[in-house]
């Protein structure tokens, strides 16, 4: 199994523009979730989704849009890309109940 | 609301010795509480979780943890470092098992 893969694994944007961050995962998780990690800041929730057709808002969601159409996939959107959105993205899912997520090995965006 | 802290930025400790990391959170209810480790350029990996029961828990690379209600802190515990374990180690709370709120981090060397 190849668990959670997210591509790009690097990014480059200008500020303004609009980009997609992938994520699929293959072991038939009902939860997703969309994490940033800033230096000295941990991990925080952007947005989560615990099945098909269900997402919600976590603790910094402006800029941010997703949408979960199938089990195996979770795309995050930047809307308008902004230097403060330089971070590393991490995809994450987890089977109900199991608790525990499986990450996947990031995105690194820079916004100039 | 969620939290949790871990105090300590940065712990440096000798091949062979004990560590213990701290972990402090803050929630109303029992708590889902996992420690994740994070090795440079990688995703964040389960350590161990705890949900309810047994208040120490035992986790993958001879880690265990032990969940103090009275102290709300569930302190990350291994007899004897390997140079491996060099890493970042973060503590997370959730309200559930999908919805978690981590801490800042603790970055863990290992000396020869």
């Amino acid at each position: 199994n190849a668990g959670v893969t997210q591509t790009p694994k690097f990014q480059v944007l200008k500020t303004g523009q609009s980009m997609t961050l992938q994520c699929a995962q293959d072991m038939n998780h009902e939860y997703m979730s969309w994490y940033r990690q800033d230096p000295g800041m941990g991990l925080r929730l952007i947005h989560y989704s615990v099945g098909a057709g269900i997402t919600d808002q976590g603790e910094v969601p402006n800029g941010y849009n997703v949408s979960r159409s199938t089990t195996e996939d979770f795309p995050l959107r930047l809307l308008s890309a902004a230097p403060s959105q330089t971070s590393v993205y991490f995809c994450a899912s987890s089977f109900q109940g199991a608790g525990g997520y499986t990450f996947g090995s990031g995105t690194r965006l820079t916004v100039v | 609301a969620q939290s949790v802290t871990q105090p300590d930025i940065h712990i440096t400790v000798s091949e062979g010795a004990s560590l213990e990391l701290r972990c402090n959170y803050s929630y109303g209810a029992t708590p889902y509480l996992f420690w994740y480790v994070q090795s440079p350029g990688q995703g964040l990996q389960l350590l161990l979780k705890y949900f309810s029961g047994d208040t120490l828990v035992q986790g993958i690379k001879g880690f265990e943890a032990e969940f103090k209600r009275s102290q709300s802190s569930f302190n990350l515990r291994k007899p004897s470092v390997h140079w491996s374990d060099a890493a970042e180690y973060f503590c997370a709370v959730g309200s559930n098992d999908y919805k978690l709120s981590f801490g800042a981090g603790t970055t863990v060397t290992v000396r020869a």
